[in-house]
């Protein structure tokens, strides 16, 4: 069975940019959901999506939103990039409560 | 509000010593407490939840409400325990739940 793949795996982009990043769950997997890891925060919760809709949301500024397609791929977005959103972003799928696979993450560069 | 603590950022270790990586929560709620682990150039993976009171790679831990801990352990410890490990309590409100992470423990043991 396939993991969790995100793509792209890395990302430069400039202050004021928007970036998406894309996440394929775990064939089965319904439920989605994104976290940002960083040096001083460690992982921080996003949001989570299940069936196409926001389940959960974590304390983020509205410039992170996100959304899950049919096929339960999801996708993040960051609008007005600032230098503090520098960060490894993880997606996880899961199918029971607790237990999330993640992937390999994508590492976004603000500059 | 729900929080995990990890108090020891780094923690080392020789071969064959005991090992404890500390974990306390706060939440109003029935605690479920899993510890996850990410080896070096490694996905962040599942170790053991609470629920299962399992043991896997010789790692146990156990809840203790009382005194709000789940702190993970290992009678001897080996040199490819060394890892990012990573308490995280459920937090759920019905159907929504996420998962809240600690910052973290690297524990490094040595030969």
């Amino acid at each position: 069975k396939a993991g969790v793949t995100q793509t792209p795996r890395y990302l430069i982009k400039t202050r004021g940019q928007q970036v998406t990043l894309s996440c394929s769950p775990i064939s089965g997997h319904r439920s989605v959901s994104w976290y940002q890891q960083t040096p001083g925060q460690g992982l921080q919760f996003l949001f989570e999506y299940f069936s196409e809709t926001q389940r959960n949301k974590g304390n983020f500024p509205g410039r992170f939103s996100g959304r899950q397609f049919s096929n339960s791929r999801s996708e993040m977005n960051v609008s007005t990039l600032e230098l503090g959103d520098s960060a490894l972003y993880l997606c996880a799928s899961s199918l029971s409560r607790g237990e999330a696979f993640f992937g390999q993450g994508t590492r976004l560069t603000v500059v | 509000a729900q929080r995990v603590t990890q108090p020891e950022k780094l923690l080392s270790v020789f071969k064959g010593a005991p090992v404890e990586l500390k974990c306390n929560y706060s939440y109003s709620g029935s605690p479920e407490l899993f510890w996850y682990v990410q080896y070096s150039r490694q996905r962040l993976q599942l170790l053991l939840r609470h629920i299962s009171r399992e043991s896997i790679k010789g790692f146990t831990a156990d809840l203790n409400k009382g005194e709000t801990s789940f702190h993970l352990k290992k009678p001897f410890a080996q040199e490819e325990d060394s890892a990012m490990y990573y308490c995280a309590l459920l937090v759920s409100g019905g159907s929504n739940y996420k998962l809240t992470f600690g910052k973290g423990t690297l524990l490094t043991v040595n030969p």
